[in-house]
Formats: C-alpha cells, sequence, structure tokens
C-alpha cells in the first residue's frame, strides 16, 4: 500500500524560506520509474504543479517557480524536501506530495497525501 | 507551457443525470497523456482517469474518459450522490500543467 504524508511548518512569515517534507511508503525512490511531485492549491482555487524529482535525482520545476524552488531526495529515509524562498502572502495553501510512475514518459498523480496547509502572514 | 480550459465552470444536476465534462488544451497533448481527478472538499484529488480514457484502479465504470489532440472528455453516466465534487484534468505529456476544474453541484 503506498501511503504518503507532509509535513512542515503551518505558519511562515513573509520572505522566510519554507522547508516542506514528504514522507512515503510502499516504494522506494530508488526503483527505476519511481518520482515524487510537489503539488499545491491556494484556498478555493486550482491545483499548481510545483516540482518533480526522479529515481535517478533528476530534478523538474514549474517555469514561473523554478527560482525559487529546490527539490531533493534522501532515499534511505523514504522522504523528499521542497524548498521554497521568499514566501509571500499569495504562496498561502494546501502543498501536497504525490507519486508519479515513469514508464515511456511521466505518468499521472496515482497516489497522494493528504496536503498540508502552509499560511504566509506577518 | 501547454495550458488546459475546462468548460462549464459550474455544472448543476441532480442525481442520476449524465455528467458531460470538457477540457480543452492549447497545443496537442501528446500520446494522449490526460488525466482526470476528482476532489471533494477537504480532501486530496483522486486519480480517476489516465492515458485520456483508461479507468485508474477502482474507479467505477460509470467514469469513462475519450479524446485526444486538444480535446478531451470525463463522462459520468448517472450521477451518484458522492460524485457531486470538483473535477481536474491534467496533462503530463509536456511537463505537467492542471486545468481550472469544473465543479458539478446538486441542482
Amino acid at each position: 500500500q503506498v501511503t504518503l504524508r507532509e509535513s512542515g511548518p503551518a505558519l511562515v512569515k513573509p520572505t522566510q524560506t519554507l522547508t516542506l517534507t514528504c514522507t512515503f511508503s510502499g516504494f522506494s525512490l530508488s526503483t527505476s520509474g519511481m518520482c515524487v511531485s510537489w503539488v499545491r492549491q491556494p484556498p478555493g482555487k486550482a491545483l499548481e504543479w510545483l516540482a518533480l524529482i526522479d529515481w535517478d535525482d533528476d530534478k523538474y520545476y514549474s517555469t514561473s517557480l523554478k527560482t525559487r524552488l529546490t527539490i531533493s531526495k534522501d532515499t534511505s529515509k523514504n522522504q523528499v524536501v521542497l524548498t521554497m524562498t521568499n514566501m509571500d502572502p499569495v504562496d498561502t495553501a494546501t502543498y501536497y506530495c504525490a507519486r508519479i510512475r515513469y514508464s515511456s514518459s511521466w505518468g499521472p498523480l496515482d497516489s497522494w497525501g493528504q496536503g498540508t496547509l502552509v499560511t504566509v502572514s506577518s | 507551457e501547454i495550458v488546459l480550459t475546462q468548460s462549464p465552470g459550474t455544472l448543476s444536476l441532480s442525481p442520476g443525470e449524465r455528467a458531460t465534462l470538457s477540457c480543452r488544451a492549447s497545443q496537442s497533448v501528446s500520446s494522449s497523456y490526460l488525466a482526470w481527478y476528482q476532489q471533494k472538499p477537504g480532501q486530496a484529488p483522486r486519480l480517476l482517469i489516465y492515458g485520456a480514457s483508461s479507468r485508474a484502479t477502482g474507479i467505477p465504470d460509470r467514469f469513462s474518459g475519450s479524446g485526444s489532440g486538444t480535446d478531451f472528455t470525463l463522462t459520468i453516466s448517472r450521477l451518484e450522490p458522492e460524485d457531486f465534487a470538483v473535477y481536474y484534468c491534467q496533462q503530463y505529456g509536456s511537463s505537467l500543467t492542471f486545468g481550472p476544474g469544473t465543479k458539478v453541484d446538486i441542482k
């Protein structure tokens, strides 16, 4: 059974750096074809893809946010970490991590964490 | 970047009715790498359809997907009470992008 769980601060101040951790089980990021992605959703708004890391440690970022994002993995701990710099109130959102399986190309996000709400406010 | 547009924004229907949701891409989605997700309030999205027309594990057969190129459709043949939710399309053929969503609510 695949499970993912996001953790991190519920509140950050403007200009601070956000660090979120995705802890997962039921698969390994050392297995060929496995990827973990981050997606966010501002309150009442649509989903927005942020970043992806694959089994080979290749990293991909949203074009609009790539200068602020860093994704990394700790395979031994089954964790993926996302950092976002220079946080702003418009970054207030629920942040999700999800699994993707790569075959001949990326696949859909087939398993999701429950999400963690991050509020940016002074 | 491929931009996805969904219509209508809101669909008001009664249980037992048929729902037809549209997703249009700004350019062709390669190999029909198009997925549909269902999201209920306070919950994470759930994968319904991938590859434009393949149902994910455990998804009832009243959900079906079709389309190719730039035009895709999610059909719910007969709405059950638990189907009232927001539905998002997403393409994964060229980076990843989501549509703005269609809310299916009770008429």
